[in-house]
């Protein structure tokens, strides 16, 4: 079965330090998501994407965060200047229908 | 706005026994989902239904919707340690991204 692919799976980074985190969506899928979960706490949305831009972002993706889709497989997400309360698991999401969304496993972010 | 608010937050129970958590909502919506977190993993897809069904069933899972309440249920029959997890309901303003309530935390116990 296809499934969302993201890399790496843990990140460990610098305060003040830029991180990018990786997704590969399932191929025939057109919208992307990416969520975060601060632990033991609610799956937070960030932003959307769909034919190749944003589509909706919260007020958790401000300046410091953009996503791109650099070509036709992989969606990611950089954190330019990144701060300890940006420590969460960040999820990747994509689906064909904006319907049903598929998940990858997540890619903890710790910020020292 | 905040969408998708479960109750309770944390349920205990037997193998065997159903398991009902209880999702609110506050605006209007297409569709609302659950969705299913074991610790440490990303969410998986359990079931939609869309604002015009009242009740949908798939294997174990039975989920129910009340527009006229805002609020949705979902029951899990003869559960098994398996299903420890966290369950999540999600909805969609018209039009925009899903949006997560905080979750159940449901443990069954062998």
């Amino acid at each position: 079965e296809p499934e969302v692919t993201q890399t790496p799976s843990h990140q460990v980074t610098q305060m003040g330090q830029e991180v990018i985190l990786r997704c590969v969506p399932i191929s025939n899928h057109l919208y992307f998501y990416w969520y975060r979960q601060i632990l033991g706490q609610k799956v937070e949305f960030l932003v959307s994407f769909y034919n190749n831009e944003i589509s909706e972002k919260s007020e958790i993706f401000d300046d410091q965060f953009s996503v791109e889709r650099p070509d036709g497989s992989n969606f990611t997400l950089k954190i330019r200047s990144t701060k300890l309360e940006d420590s969460a698991m960040y999820f990747c999401a994509s689906t064909g229908a904006q319907e049903k969304l598929f998940f990858g496993s997540g890619t903890q972010l710790s910020v020292l | 706005s905040q969408q998708g608010e479960e109750d309770p937050q944390a349920l205990s129970i037997q193998e065997g026994e159903n398991a009902t958590m209880n999702c609110s909502y506050k605006t209007s919506i297409n569709n609302l989902q659950w969705y299913r977190q074991n610790s440490g993993r990303g969410l998986v897809h359990l079931i939609l239904i869309r604002s015009n069904e009242r009740e949908k069933h798939s294997g174990r899972l039975r989920v129910t919707l009340d527009t006229s309440k805002k609020s949705s249920s979902l029951l899990i029959t003869a559960s098994r340690a398996a299903d420890t997890a966290s369950y999540f309901c999600a909805t969609d303003e018209a039009g925009t991204a899903l949006i997560f309530g905080k979750g159940t935390t449901l443990s069954v116990s062998s």
